[in-house]
């Protein structure tokens, strides 16, 4: 069965730190995909990324940055120079053959960005 | 283009009562889906659907629950007997195809049972 875990409940930092944001995820399929959603609160769910099991390669969006690790089964998210706007909830979600098209979803981090 | 839109985004039942969600999809994605978010947690699937079959439904949580997509467009959730457990924000998700790609959720409706 898929699992998705983000062991952080809550990050509170200071505006312009770094911060990354984990998630561990548990699959039996070889051909799976990740996500990364925000939830601000106005709780509607926003796309930030999608990832393939097939590529590995890091990728930059800004001041966003994700990390994915097949050999630690890890998707994490770095946001560099955080602003308050960043503020929200982050779910990261994982979709594989097994489980057909839906989201499995991990319990989210919140955010809080403080001026 | 206009996004996924839900109605009621709000919406108060008494135990035991009968309620309707509504999803509007983006225009023309084939794949639909249901979840089920309850406060301080992830959504969580509940049924989905290609058009208008619905190929999964494994996540309803009881026969109380009725999702349906008659003409391929548009979808509503049904929930028969409302139960307190039931209170939870319904999110509505559509993709572009089938596969895995990335679903646009609408603003949900918060549904709660008194």
């Amino acid at each position: 069965a898929q699992k998705v875990t983000q062991a952080q409940t809550e990050i509170s930092v200071v505006e312009k730190e770094d911060v990354t944001l984990d998630c561990v995820y548990e699959t039996r399929d070889t051909t799976y995909y990740l996500f990364w959603y925000k939830q601000p609160p106005s709780g509607e769910l926003v796309f930030l990324i999608r990832r393939n099991s097939f590529d590995e390669q890091n990728e930059i969006s800004g001041r966003y940055s994700w990390n994915f690790q097949k050999s630690t089964s890890s998707f994490n998210f770095t946001i560099t120079a955080s602003q308050v706007v960043d503020s929200a909830v982050y779910f990261c979600a994982l979709s594989d053959n097994n489980a057909g098209n839906m989201l499995t979803f991990g319990g989210g981090t919140r955010l809080m960005v403080k001026p | 283009g206009a996004g996924v839109s839900q109605s009621p985004r709000y919406k108060v039942a008494k135990r035991g009562q009968d309620v309707a969600l509504r999803c509007d999809p983006i225009s023309g994605h084939v794949s639909l889906f249901w979840y089920q978010q309850a406060l301080g947690q992830g959504p969580e699937f509940l049924t989905y659907f290609q058009n208008e079959a619905q190929l999964d439904k494994s996540g309803l949580p009881s026969d109380r629950f009725f999702a349906e997509r008659p003409e391929g467009s548009v979808s509503t959730l049904k929930i028969q007997r409302t139960q307190q457990e039931d209170s939870a924000v319904y999110l509505c998700a559509s993709s572009l195809a089938t596969g895995h790609y990335e679903q646009y959720f609408g603003p949900g409706t918060r549904l709660t049972v008194t």
